[in-house]
């Protein structure tokens, strides 16, 4: 029972530098996203999607992209990481029974841009 | 963009005692949900709920949803040193958009419990 699985757990990245974030999970969740957690500001919404090959922007999507080419995988690249985008960073799939949806989050990726 | 606002934003407390925390809105929640977080991973839920007036029970805590659905509050009964985390509530959705499967986060409340 993996649950969500995220890779890496740490990653330290230097400015200009680019990177993927990997994002599974085994659920069958119809919907993933990925969220940004920075101190006093909670969790913000980058990118989510409804189901393979949907995708769509969140609150703060500038400077990341996503696919969804499977059910199963939700990657989020980083395109030229600057400072700001260290943080971090969560995947979270759901489901929906009569409409509610249930979020199960992954543990995390902790990214810092140098 | 609907806003939450939590509070207290830091709570410390002994075991034993009990206590509150509020999430609040300016717009009515389509429904909401309580996270709690651990150092280290990711939130984890622990209700939802869905009408005014409801209250769920879930062991020694206690989830209210106001009756106009802008507001919402957890209560702990006889706090324990493992009741310790960051409690975030969460709405889904919009007023307009029943379903949707965007979350948005209120900032948290950080509560710790003192052995």
């Amino acid at each position: 029972n993996a649950g969500v699985t995220q890779t890496p757990k740490f990653q330290v990245l230097k400015t200009g530098q680019s990177m993927t974030l990997q994002c599974a999970q085994d659920m069958n969740h119809e919907y993933m996203s990925w969220y940004r957690q920075d101190p006093g500001m909670g969790l913000r919404l980058i990118h989510y999607s409804v189901g393979a090959g949907i995708t769509d922007q969140g609150e703060v999507p500038n400077g990341y992209n996503v696919s969804r080419s499977t059910t199963e995988d939700f990657p989020l690249r980083l395109l030229s990481a600057a400072p700001s985008q260290t943080s971090v960073y969560f995947c979270a799939s759901s489901y929906s029974i009569s409409g509610f949806y249930g979020y199960t989050f992954g543990s995390g990726t902790r990214l810092t841009v140098v | 963009t609907q806003l939450l606002e939590q509070s207290p934003q830091f709570l410390s407390i002994q075991e034993g005692e009990n206590l509150t925390v509020y999430c609040n809105s300016s717009s009515v929640f389509s429904s909401l949900q309580w996270y709690r977080q651990e150092p280290g991973e990711g939130p984890v839920l622990l209700v939802t709920v869905v009408t005014g007036g409801e209250v769920k029970k879930l062991k020694r805590l206690t989830f209210q949803f106001g009756d106009a659905r802008k507001d919402s509050s957890l209560h702990i009964t006889a706090a324990q040193p493992g009741d310790t985390g960051l409690y975030l509530c969460a709405s889904v959705g919009g007023p307009s958009n029943f379903g949707n499967e965007k979350l948005t986060f209120g900032t948290g409340t950080r509560l710790t419990i003192i052995p």
